[in-house]
């Protein structure tokens, strides 16, 4: 089945830093979604990347997908406490109806 | 528009004790999921629906039922509830399963099952 790798599982960060977390698939993909999940809250869809090489940005999130399209990284930059969360990527394999998620980067910030 | 919406929020139940966790979306959406969530493990996906009237499993399906009578809910069944099944209960919704911006997945707040 298809493999979904999400690493750091926890991202500790003073605030003000820069931090990236990276999603990997053992297949090529789709598409990858990323989500974010506030704590005692529910997922929430921030953006979905289609393209190879494809950046999208988000205000001080940048998120790119793999020239190879099996991986992806999120990229935050002057993190705030409003970051705090865990950060979720979705893979779709081609022509599967199913998304694969990783097991996300808790993301923990030091005022 | 509510979105997604699920009931119930809390539920603790025996071992052996059966449930039907109610999962409604106004969104007109065919594509819809039921996920659980335990620490450390992400999402998982039980069992899905590609439209009304169809089921499917999904990566952990044992244990659990589903049925999808009308396009707006989804339902999932746990006929003998064991402690393995105690986790947080996510169901979403989608327009399409397909690449090109209509799969983006719609969360409900979740049910927070506890099994003694």
């Amino acid at each position: 089945g298809q493999q979904v790798m999400q690493i750091p599982q926890y991202q500790h960060v003073q605030e003000g830093e820069d931090f990236t977390t990276y999603c990997n698939s053992s297949t090529t993909l789709s598409n990858i979604q990323w989500y974010k999940q506030r704590p005692g809250g529910h997922p929430v869809f921030l953006i979905q990347l289609v393209k190879s090489g494809e950046v999208k940005k988000q205000k001080r999130l940048t998120f790119q997908f793999g020239e190879a399209k099996k991986n992806s990284s999120l990229h935050i930059t002057a993190t705030q406490t409003t970051d705090v969360g865990t950060y979720f990527c979705a893979q779709r394999a081609i022509n599967d109806y199913k998304l694969s998620f990783g097991a996300g980067t808790t993301v923990t910030v030091r005022a | 528009n509510a979105g997604v919406t699920q009931t119930p929020k809390f539920r603790v139940l025996k071992t052996g004790q059966s449930m039907t966790l109610l999962c409604a979306q106004d969104m007109n959406h065919e594509y819809m999921y039921w996920y659980r969530q335990d620490p450390g493990m992400g999402l998982r996906l039980i069992h899905y629906s590609v439209g009304e009237g169809t089921t499917a499993k999904g990566e952990v399906p044992d244990g659990y039922n589903v049925s999808r009578l009308k396009k707006q809910n989804f339902l999932l069944g746990l006929e003998s509830a064991a402690p393995s099944q105690t986790s947080v209960y996510f169901c979403a919704s989608s327009y399409s399963a397909t690449s090109g911006g209509k799969d983006t997945q719609y969360f409900g707040p979740g049910t927070r099952l506890t099994v003694l």
